[in-house]
């Protein structure tokens, strides 16, 4: 089975630009939350989907959002890029329910905003 | 805020050395899970533990969760330098979809 995979690994964007982060879960997963990883402030939940709704969400301004797609698939969108926003992005899949549901990770998406 | 605190927060120690890492909470968990994530990659489960007291090996690596569910530890013993890596754990709820995590535990083994 196929693990979580995110594109693109890497990103390079400029302070007010916009960026758009793919995640792909594990086949058969529901829910899909997105983490914001800097060396400072260790893993931030940033928000959760599962069956395309927003389940939860961190504390992050309105500038994240996110969506998810019917086949599970999600988007992150950052919009009016800041230079604190560079970080790594993780993504995690799992089945979004039961008492041991445990989180998969991806890769990560690097974002560097110059 | 249910907070999960790790400690240490760094440990250095030399190849062939037992070491224990703990994760401790005020709050409930349904689940825990330990992560071990290196550096620009996401993190890669290692174990989840479900029961009160329960205890997994998974080769030189021994997890424990508190009777009360609400802490454990990971033992590793003739640490190697391929142990070194941010080990993390992380909290479940029931139905809940987010995990709170720890701040992690840098470990360096030197050969």
């Amino acid at each position: 089975k196929a693990g979580v995979t995110q594109t693109p690994r890497y990103l390079i964007k400029t302070r007010g630009q916009q960026v758009t982060l793919s995640c792909s879960p594990i086949s058969g997963h529901r829910s899909v939350s997105w983490y914001q990883q800097t060396p400072g402030q260790g893993l931030q939940f940033l928000f959760e989907y599962f069956s395309e709704t927003q389940r939860n969400k961190g504390n992050f301004p309105g500038r994240f959002s996110g969506r998810q797609f019917s086949n599970s698939r999600s988007e992150m969108n950052v919009s009016t890029l800041e230079l604190g926003d560079s970080a790594l992005y993780l993504c995690a899949s799992s089945l979004g329910q039961g008492d041991a549901d445990t989180q998969y990770f991806g890769p990560g998406t690097r974002l560097t905003v110059l | 805020t249910q907070l999960l605190e790790q400690s240490p927060q760094f440990l250095s120690i030399q190849e062939g050395e037992n070491l224990t890492v703990y994760c401790n909470s005020s709050s409930v968990f349904s689940s825990l899970q330990w992560y071990r994530q290196e550096p620009g990659e996401g993190p890669v489960l290692l174990v989840t533990v479900v029961t009160g007291g329960e205890v997994k090996k998974l080769k030189r690596l021994t997890f424990q969760f508190g009777d009360a569910r609400k802490d454990s530890s990971l033992h590793i013993t003739a640490a190697q330098p391929g142990d070194t890596g941010l080990y993390l754990c992380a909290g479940a709820h029931t139905n809940a979809g987010k995990s709170t995590f720890g701040d992690g535990t840098t470990l360096t083994v030197k050969p």
